[in-house]
């Protein structure tokens, strides 16, 4: 089936390092990739999207760009602040149109000031 | 606007005792998700209904699971009985079916300690 694989957590940065956090999926058809946040305390929010290949999602200074070639989605950001402390998660879904979602197993992201 | 809301936020129960969960959709969505969310096992899908009706329950665990969404307003995830290992974050969210794809909008989320 659908798979999603992040990298592993947790990731400690200081502030204003540049961010990569790594998600390669697998699927059978053409799926939309997607980053969700969550914050302490908070249900998760969608950050940035892409819906076919090459696009290029962005959000608050994060991006990721849909590679096909190489099934991936990694998540970038040039200059990371305390306030991007989170757990991000990869997620596909699976088929154009549709919410059921597939969610990789998120990575903690803390960064010191 | 008023997003999804979820209640308990917490619960801290015994074992055997039964817990329902409650969830509020954001008004007009017609999806709704019940997730669940553990350290081990990250975010699971357990059921989810649009228009109100169950499509796909395949992540329901077993039958001391069941869910249930009356209206368009109003859903609940139910255990019983509950095990310790039932101990979780459960998120409900909710979506517009002909909304963009994938954007769900998830609540805050109820943890559930079972002793």
């Amino acid at each position: 089936g659908d798979s999603v694989t992040q990298m592993e957590g947790p990731v400690t940065l200081s502030e204003e390092a540049f961010l990569t956090i790594n998600c390669t999926y697998t699927a059978t058809g053409y799926p939309s990739l997607f980053w969700y946040v969550q914050y302490p305390g908070e249900g998760l929010q969608l950050l940035l999207k892409a819906t076919k290949a090459d696009d290029k999602g962005s959000n608050k200074g994060f991006e990721a760009t849909y590679r096909k070639e190489t099934t991936s989605f990694h998540l970038e950001k040039g200059s990371v602040q305390v306030s991007d402390s989170a757990v991000y998660f990869c997620a596909l879904a699976d088929i154009q149109g549709a919410q059921k979602l597939v969610f990789g197993q998120g990575t903690r992201l803390t960064i010191n000031p | 606007d008023a997003g999804v809301i979820q209640s308990p936020r917490h619960e801290v129960t015994e074992m055997g005792q039964e817990v329902t969960l409650r969830c509020k959709p954001i008004s007009g969505h017609n999806s709704l998700f019940w997730y669940r969310q553990t350290m081990m096992r990250g975010l699971e899908l357990l059921i989810y209904f649009n228009n109100n009706v169950p499509i796909d329950d395949s992540g329901m665990p077993e039958d001391r699971f069941s869910a249930k969404m009356p209206n368009a307003s109003f859903s609940t995830l139910k255990i019983q009985p509950s095990e310790p290992r039932d101990s979780a974050v459960y998120f409900c969210a909710s979506s517009p079916i002909a909304g963009v794809d994938g954007e769900l909008f998830f609540g805050e989320g109820s943890r559930l300690t079972v002793l």
